[in-house]
């Protein structure tokens, strides 16, 4: 158990809608990464925030946003779903910013659309 | 921009077979270099690190080294076992600029044991 949660585990649904996944950070970790991992695409960086802003930004589709709450959860937001869309989501945490600090990963969560 | 590329899978070995998954790079500036495995069901854990040339990583029997003239981080087992089936990813990271805070992942490598 690396102590990052994801909620929810899986999630289903349809073409065009919007759904919200929710990572809760190890204690005491200020920096926040999402990733993606597909079958076509592999395991791809889509954006980290630290201690609430935004930091770096990968290939993240300008459907998808995110915010990291002053408690540093973090939320990933996908609107206008595509079936391309499908995937697992990893959440990722850290006590820092930088290549020194081990990032820690969340079970994921598995978005199917249909 | 920087990538990573690892050895085509899925690798099927006997236990207690010697494993090694190739890892090449492609950076500016001075990467650090990690593997991480993924076992089925569960996320990605770090299984090892190094953060300049010539360093070695080693966890639970598996080893890697920094090689900067050949641009790799070739991950090695001597004796693999049926509980190192997963799949396992090399990456790496730069800080500064636009790679800041990113981990570039390779495409990952299917490891299956049998006994």
């Amino acid at each position: 158990d690396s102590g990052v949660t994801q909620t929810p585990k899986h999630l289903i649904t349809a073409t065009g809608q919007r759904v919200t996944l929710r990572c809760s950070p190890r204690s005491g970790d200020l920096s926040v990464y999402w990733y993606q991992q597909s079958l076509d695409q592999g395991l791809q960086f889509l954006i980290q925030y630290y201690n609430g802003e935004e930091r770096a930004k990968g290939n993240i589709l300008e459907r998808f946003s995110a915010q990291q709450f002053p408690d540093l959860h973090s939320e990933l937001n996908l609107s206008s779903l595509e079936l391309g869309d499908s995937a697992l989501y990893f959440c990722a945490s850290s006590v820092g910013a930088g290549s020194s600090y081990e990032q820690y990963f969340g079970p994921g969560t598995r978005l199917t659309v249909t | 921009g920087n990538s990573v590329t690892q050895m085509e899978g899925p690798v099927t070995l006997s236990e207690e077979a010697f494993l090694t998954i190739n890892c090449t790079y492609t950076a500016t500036g001075y990467p650090s270099l990690f593997w991480y495995v993924q076992y089925p069901g569960e996320g990605l854990q770090l299984l090892l690190k190094a953060t300049k040339a010539d360093d070695k990583g080693s966890n639970k029997g598996f080893e890697a080294t920094y090689r900067k003239e050949t641009t790799s981080f070739h991950l090695e087992k001597g004796s693999v076992q049926v509980s190192d089936s997963a799949v396992y990813f090399c990456a790496l990271f730069t800080a500064g600029g636009t790679s800041y805070g990113k981990l570039t992942f390779g495409q990952g490598t299917i490891l299956t044991v049998h006994p």
